[in-house]
């Protein structure tokens, strides 16, 4: 049972543009959430990360949503950059981090 | 380097061989995490341990995989047996939160991983 899911395989956008990356969860008890960043042959490594009790977090360029009631986050990058090309992962806290699958983004210049 | 090492980057072995990883994590981190990584998935859990002590293993470790963390510090994930279907990346992770339980704001800092291939 995947508990979080990103439902998009893969996302490219242009350099400048705004790029979102959504995910999905299932259980209401989660209370904090997670995006990690991971780049080839390098592990995750953590971009930012949201509490239940709040709807929006931003850090620079990077904006997460949570909408509770729907279960479902978002990731916000303005503008994207060709350095952030990457497969990004949400992840929930219960007792452990659960992630989902991951989202490859392609940002063009 | 100060953070968290994984031994070896990469390593084939034939089916029905053990094999055994090595994470050493950042060195006042006393949480310490296996996941394993297959494409197109993102990192599922294995175990982590508090200090030495082994605190949770999921159902996807079977008998055939053993971890240890004997002194604290360093940690090995042992494979006996290995079959195909254990083709992964295999990555560890550190942290150190306040408490027992995971704080909900807990970061974990994770090593480059080993690829494991079984042929």
């Amino acid at each position: 049972d995947q508990q979080v899911k990103q439902n998009s395989p893969s996302l490219s956008v242009q350099e400048g543009r705004i790029s979102i990356l959504n995910c999905d969860y299932t259980n209401s008890m989660f209370d904090y959430f997670l995006w990690y960043k991971k780049y080839p042959a390098e592990g995750p490594t953590f971009l930012i990360s949201i509490s239940s009790i709040k709807d929006k977090n931003e850090d620079g360029r990077f904006t997460v949503f949570l909408n509770k009631s729907a279960k479902h986050l978002s990731l916000h990058i303005v503008p994207s950059q060709p350095g952030d090309s990457a497969v990004y992962f949400c992840a929930a806290i219960t007792g452990k981090l659960i992630f989902g699958q991951g989202t490859t983004l392609q940002v063009k210049p | 380097d100060t953070g968290v090492s994984q031994d070896p980057r990469h390593k084939i072995t034939k089916r029905g061989q053990n094999v055994t990883f090595r994470c050493d994590p950042i060195s006042e981190h006393n949480r310490l995490y296996w996941y394993r990584q297959t494409l197109g998935q993102g990192p599922e859990f294995l175990t982590y341990f508090q200090n030495e002590a082994q605190l949770e293993k999921s159902r996807l470790l079977s008998d055939r995989f053993s971890a240890e963390r004997p002194k604290g510090s360093f940690s090995t994930l042992e494979i006996q047996r290995t079959e195909q279907g254990d083709s992964a990346m295999y990555l560890c992770a550190s942290s150190t939160p306040p408490g027992r339980q995971i704080a909900t704001n807990e970061k974990l800092f994770f090593g480059s991983g080993t690829q494991l291939s079984v042929l």
